[in-house]
């Protein structure tokens, strides 16, 4: 792989049901953050990690958490999925540096019933 | 509070220039980019300004005041392939991207 991925694509959840997005880049990066993008409002942040082994909460948190075990990997998982998490879920990757700029997967389409 | 304010929409014709407008009220200030997101698709980066004054970038441009908490994006010869949503985004200083919602530019032929 080249980049960052996401899988699922897209995924019909009910709710109350447990979810885990995956996020994977292969560029080294060491910071990693978790998005959601709805209608009608700008990205908003729900997790990030500025290095394997750490974790830190955005603007966005409740329902959800994050690990991050390696450089690599950085999973999302919804414990218990309600209705208002039907979103857009972008996973972005970022090397610490004067830009820092972000990189974004393909994202994930999650709808919960 | 923390706030990017950007026009919903904006139409321009192919060819032309469009400028798109962006100001931001945040804790701190440590740079603003600038992203472009095609329908369906993952946000690309365009472009970053942490000093005042304009950036250019081919066919794209982007300028910065601070003391203002101002910023444009502006696209020349406008192609077909620009019709896209463009991201205005502020770096705090927690050093966390606050995002305004996004201008969906739409060009005519």
């Amino acid at each position: 792989i080249a980049g960052i991925t996401q899988a699922p694509t897209s995924q019909i959840l009910a709710a109350g049901r447990r979810m885990t997005l995956r996020c994977t880049q292969d560029m080294r990066h060491n910071a990693m953050y978790w998005y959601r993008q709805d209608l009608g409002l700008g990205l908003r942040l729900i997790h990030y990690s500025n290095t394997a082994g750490t974790t830190g909460k955005g603007e966005v948190p409740d329902g959800y958490s994050v690990s991050r075990a390696n450089t690599d990997d950085f999973p999302l998982t919804l414990a218990s999925a309600v209705p208002s998490q039907t979103s857009v879920y972008f996973c972005a990757s970022s090397l610490a540096g004067e830009t820092d700029t972000q990189y974004f997967g393909p994202g994930t389409r999650l709808t919960v019933l | 509070g923390q706030n990017i304010d950007q026009p919903t929409e904006m139409t321009a014709t192919e060819g032309a220039i469009v400028q798109i407008n962006c100001t931001y009220q945040t804790s701190g200030f440590n740079g603003l980019f600038w992203y472009q997101q095609h329908a369906g698709e993952a946000p690309t980066f365009l472009s970053y300004n942490v000093l005042d004054g304009l950036e250019e970038k081919g066919r794209f441009s982007s300028f910065l005041s601070r003391s203002k908490g101002y910023s444009y994006l502006l696209l020349k010869e406008l192609q077909m392939k620009d019709s896209a949503s463009y991201l205005c985004a502020v770096r705090d200083s927690n050093y966390q991207l606050i995002w305004g919602a996004g201008t969906k530019l739409i060009i005519k032929p």
